[in-house]
């Protein structure tokens, strides 16, 4: 079955705590890329990476890295979480990295609290 | 420029109602426009996609696109209780894939039993 997981899919945590949420999908896909979704605002990418070792910043960066040293897998970190990373996050993964967008796929998501 | 409007909603219909949900944009350099929903606590779903103006129909879904306006509609026919669920517009450029991808803030849709 074609998937993108996520784990954890809830975490709190303290500020100043480094964390890191996984990302891996199972489709042998190029793209992928981080989302937050925050009432209000929508969805806002975070992160992509067009292939292994490319990652670019999206929209919303500040606060965050990532790395892809395998197709499959695209963690984010969060080197000191503070209270306005508390957001929603998807993960998602797309066939290529441009063009039609009929195999893009979404995680399930990871519900982060930062106290 | 990159703004995407959508009306929040809720928007609550009766099943078996034909339901419109729309969203407006600024950019005329968009190209690809998609749909998709989501249930509560999932992930967004990819419904359909379109590129440039016109309708495209999948089942009970209808996506259609006026560049002119700036404007973008989805369409479910014969509406379930299943379909409620918060619908999310997207857009990106031509070649501009998934790193361009701007979304609306979704619609909040009902169907009554």
């Amino acid at each position: 079955e074609a998937q993108v997981t996520q784990n954890p899919r809830y975490l709190i945590t303290v500020t100043g705590k480094k964390l890191t949420v996984t990302c891996s999908q199972n489709m042998n896909h190029e793209y992928m890329s981080w989302y937050r979704q925050d009432p209000g605002l929508g969805l806002r990418q975070i992160y992509y990476s067009m292939n292994v070792e490319v990652t670019d910043k999206g929209d919303v960066p500040e606060g965050y890295k990532v790395s892809r040293k395998e197709k499959r897998n695209f963690p984010l970190i969060l080197e000191s979480p503070s209270p306005n990373q508390t957001s929603l996050y998807f993960c998602a993964s797309n066939r290529l990295a441009g063009g039609p967008l009929d195999t893009q796929y979404f995680g399930p998501g990871t519900r982060l609290t930062v106290l | 420029q990159k703004e995407v409007e959508q009306d929040p909603g809720p928007l609550s219909v009766p099943e078996g109602a034909i339901v419109s949900l729309n969203c407006t944009y600024s950019n005329s350099a968009f190209q690809y426009f998609m749909w998709y929903r989501q249930y509560s606590r999932k992930g967004p779903e990819l419904l359909m996609y379109t590129y440039s103006s016109g309708n495209k129909e999948d089942g009970r879904f209808t996506a259609q696109v006026d560049k002119s306006s700036k404007y973008i509609s989805l369409f479910i026919r014969d509406s379930q209780p299943s379909d409620s669920a918060t619908y999310l517009c997207a857009m990106t450029f031509e070649g501009g894939g998934a790193d361009g991808l701007t979304f609306g803030k979704g619609t909040h849709l009902i169907i009554q039993p």
